[in-house]
């Protein structure tokens, strides 16, 4: 079946660029997204990308698309500490509204 | 504009039990799906619901089951509760397939 991967585990200091990674299986994905998490919360959409773009930017975030190696990255520019959160990528396996997340990566933002 | 709703936030059952959880869409939004979140891990579709029609179904048994009123509004049924159905449950809603909005969750836990 459809498998979305993400590290688990990304520390940066405050000001610096975050970059988190994800990889994917299913060549059918019409749109990839990434959504944040804050602890006891819900999911809150980010951003997201067409499957044919290679690239989306969007303030402090950055979206970059290799649909041929299957990976995914997000980039966050002058990270704060109100970044630090949980994110996660998902896809859409070509099938509207239902999406596959990864596990989700941890970023830590240090003073 | 009140967003994605859930109901109950938190909840305690014991094994063998029944739940019902409650969803009420963001406005203009028809289509409402739901997710299943165990601990430190990602969210996993569980079912979407339009015109009050189960349209997708994602790889849970039986036990799980849904409605979705005329007001677009959805409940999510759980009977026979086991201690791994502990989670936090995700509703989504969406205008047709567009992008999702997701509630801040009903966690439940199963003793």
């Amino acid at each position: 079946g459809e498998d979305v991967e993400q590290s688990l585990f990304l520390s940066v200091r405050e000001g610096d660029s975050s970059v988190i990674n994800c990889t994917y299986t299913d060549s059918s994905s019409t749109y990839l997204y990434w959504y944040k998490q804050e602890p006891g919360a819900g999911l809150q959409l980010l951003t997201y990308i067409f499957s044919n773009m290679d690239m989306k930017q969007d303030q402090r975030l950055t979206v970059l698309l290799n649909k041929k190696d299957k990976h995914l990255s997000l980039r966050i520019a002058d990270t704060q500490t109100g970044d630090s959160a949980i994110y996660f990528c998902a896809d859409d396996t070509g099938t509207a509204s239902k999406l596959t997340f990864g596990t989700g990566t941890r970023l830590q933002v240090t003073l | 504009d009140a967003g994605v709703t859930q109901s109950p936030t938190h909840l305690i059952k014991t094994r063998g039990q029944q739940v019902t959880l409650r969803c009420s869409p963001k406005s203009g939004h028809d289509t409402v799906s739901w997710y299943q979140q165990a601990l430190g891990q990602g969210p996993q579709f569980i079912f979407q619901y339009y015109e009050e029609e189960e349209r997708q179904r994602g790889n849970f048994p039986d036990r799980f089951s849904g409605h979705q009123f005329p007001n677009y509004s959805s409940e999510l049924n759980v009977n026979a509760l086991l201690l791994g159905d502990s989670a936090l449950y995700l509703c989504a809603s969406s205008l047709g397939s567009n992008v999702l909005t997701f509630g801040a969750g009903s966690r439940l836990t199963v003793l």
